[in-house]
């Protein structure tokens, strides 16, 4: 029962390189959704989506970009990485608005950009 | 804009008795709110949630309270033990997408 699994753990990047945080659930969720936790400012939504082929920004879409292509992965991509994403990041998924029985989330991506 | 806040970032209570969790929200429209914990190193898990309907919801020692007059609902653990030391979130559910608190720390001490 691996639920909703990310990689990597952690990760360094220097400021302007690009990279992709991956997520995948294998529960056949509809929704999936990236999040990131900073002090101070509990969980922010980056980017959710509802289902293969649909994508919406959340709160803090600047410097992220998304794709759902399957329903089982839903990949988070830095385009040019800058030391405000310095943060730990969450993939969640739910089988409906995550209402009833709320989200399940991954272990996280702890990202620091230098 | 912060649209759930907690607005206590620490709580500390001794085992056994209980615990109480608050939050505040902002946006009438929210449908549905939920309590995660997390503990460190570990995503967030889901605990309980409540209907904007309903004022109460139970779940053998977790009981969340709603009142939408004041926008403010909140979570009992009784009792409170050791093993519920972590940090809480509260979130809330909008059309599409679910907007979470600072969180509280909550230590129960042994």
């Amino acid at each position: 029962n691996a639920g909703v699994t990310q990689t990597p753990k952690f990760q360094v990047l220097k400021t302007g390189q690009s990279m992709t945080l991956q997520c995948a659930q294998d529960m056949n969720h509809e929704y999936m959704s990236w999040y990131r936790q900073d002090p101070g400012m509990g969980l922010r939504l980056i980017h959710y989506s509802v289902g293969a082929g649909i994508t919406d920004q959340g709160e803090v879409p600047n410097g992220y970009n998304v794709s759902r292509s399957t329903t089982e992965d839903f990949p988070l991509r830095l385009l040019s990485a800058a030391p405000s994403q310095t943060s730990v990041y969450f993939c969640a998924s739910s089988y409906d608005r995550g209402l009833i029985y709320g989200y399940t989330f991954g272990s996280g991506t702890r990202l620091t950009v230098v | 804009d912060q649209q759930v806040k907690q607005n206590s970032p620490s709580l500390s209570v001794q085992e056994g008795r209980i615990s109480i969790l608050n939050c505040d929200y902002t946006n009438s429209m929210f449908d549905y709110f939920l309590w995660y914990k997390k503990y460190p190193a570990e995503g967030p898990t889901f605990l309980i949630s409540i209907s904007s309907i309903k004022d109460k919801n139970e779940d053998g020692r977790f009981t969340v309270f709603l009142n939408k007059s004041a926008k403010h609902l909140s979570l009992h653990i009784v009792p409170s033990q050791p093993g519920d030391s972590a940090v809480y979130f509260c979130a809330a559910s909008g059309s599409h997408d679910m907007r979470f608190g600072a969180g509280t720390r909550l230590t129960v001490k042994p």
